[in-house]
This record gives C-alpha cells, structure tokens and sequence, in this order.
C-alpha cells in the first residue's frame, strides 16, 4: 500500500502562513487530496487533484505538489483552522490516507 | 443540498453482525461511487470499501474482505455495509462517503454511525 507520511502537529499564530506538507512512498501523480477534519465532525473535502479548491472553500486554502511531494498552505490562518489535516492518494490501490496532521492555533 | 445520513450502528459482540444504511439526498445517487471510510478511536481515517455507480464493482481492504459486504440500491438512494465476523478492531466510526467515479476523491461526507465490538 502507498504510505502516505505527515507530520503529526503544528502550532501557528492567526495571521501567519502554514504549510503541512505529505510525503508517499511512491509516486501518485497528482491524484492528492487534502481533508479537514475539526473534533467532532466529519471529514470535509478542501482540495482535489492536488491543488484544485473545492466549491466554497476559502482562498487562503491551496495546494501543490505531484510525484511524491505534496503541500497544503493556509495563509493567513485564522482561529477556526483548529483542525486535524488528512492528506489522500487515489492514484494507487487500495486508496489511503496520511496519518494526519494537527493544527493549533496559538 | 448534498446530504449522507448514516444508520445502524451500536455495540456488538465479537463475531456478530451489523449492518449499516446510508441515505443519501440532494443529488443524482447513481452517477456517483460511494465509500466507507472509518476512523477508529483517536486514531486517523481508513478506507473501507467502495463501490461503483451500478453496484457491479466492489473493492475493499485487506482486512474486511470475505467479512464485509458493500452494496447499494440506487431506487432507493441507499449505500449498505454489511459486516460479520466482527472483531474489536472494527471499533470505529463508519462514514459514508460520496466518490468521484473519475478520480475517486470522497467530496461529501456523512456525519459518521458509530460501531463497538465488544462483549
């Protein structure tokens, strides 16, 4: 399976630029995914493809990457980024997530 | 208004079954594949199962497979997981997930049925 590798935590101040970064462990093209999670909800869907924005998602969100490097910038961050951050792959099967990375704001 | 609304969960013995429903509104069911998705406690998501738009193609994970069944019923908008054999590592919340048929990015979730195996 493709191992999806992310840093576990980070701690920002508002206003500050953020990047989390997901590394595989083979390529994935640019079939990447990024996921918010905030405690208690459901997953929600921020970019596809990479660095396509889903529909109502905040510009201050974007994403870059293909290969096996890929990144997910909040700038400027604002308090109700408080979150979990999931990356995805579905170029490879079976389709997997990263282990997460959670975001504080200071 | 997109909405997946999941049922059918609750503590189980090991080695029982349950089944879970999701329903599913505000779009066209059909023209999408759907997917499980769980997240066991404190820990991070992992996929389940899918299956395609028709109900024809299923796929799961290793450690489901011969144990859990997805299907559908595209009359009634309604994605199923059937699960037997359960084991305590199956302790998880289940989420349904709608799937791109293209790209196979989950782009609307539900809120999450959540499943206890244990005696």
């Amino acid at each position: 399976d493709t191992v999806l590798t992310q840093s576990p935590a980070l701690a920002v101040s508002p206003g500050e630029r953020v990047t989390i970064s997901c590394r595989a462990s083979e390529s994935v093209s640019t079939l990447m995914h990024w996921y918010q999670q905030k405690p208690g909800q459901q997953p929600k869907l921020l970019i596809y493809l990479a660095s396509n924005l889903e529909s109502g998602v905040p510009a201050r969100f974007s994403g870059s990457g293909s290969g096996t490097d890929f990144t997910l910038t909040i700038d400027p961050v604002e308090a109700d980024d408080t979150a979990t951050y999931y990356c995805q792959q579905s170029w490879n099967d079976p389709p997997t997530f990263g282990s997460g990375t959670k975001l504080e704001i200071k | 208004e997109v909405q997946l609304v999941e049922s059918g969960g609750g503590l189980v013995q090991p080695g029982r079954s349950l089944k879970l429903s999701c329903a599913a509104s505000g779009f066209t069911f059909s023209n999408y594949d759907m997917a499980w998705v769980r997240q066991a406690p404190t820990k991070g998501l992992e996929w389940v199962a899918s299956i395609s738009t028709g109900g024809g193609n299923t796929y799961y994970r290793d450690s489901v497979k011969g144990r859990f069944t997805i299907s559908r019923d595209n009359a009634k908008s309604t994605l199923y997981l059937q699960m037997d054999s359960l084991r305590s590592e199956d302790t998880a919340t289940y989420y349904c997930a709608r799937q791109d048929p293209g790209i196979s990015v989950m782009d609307a979730w539900g809120q999450g049925a959540s499943v206890t195996v244990s005696s």
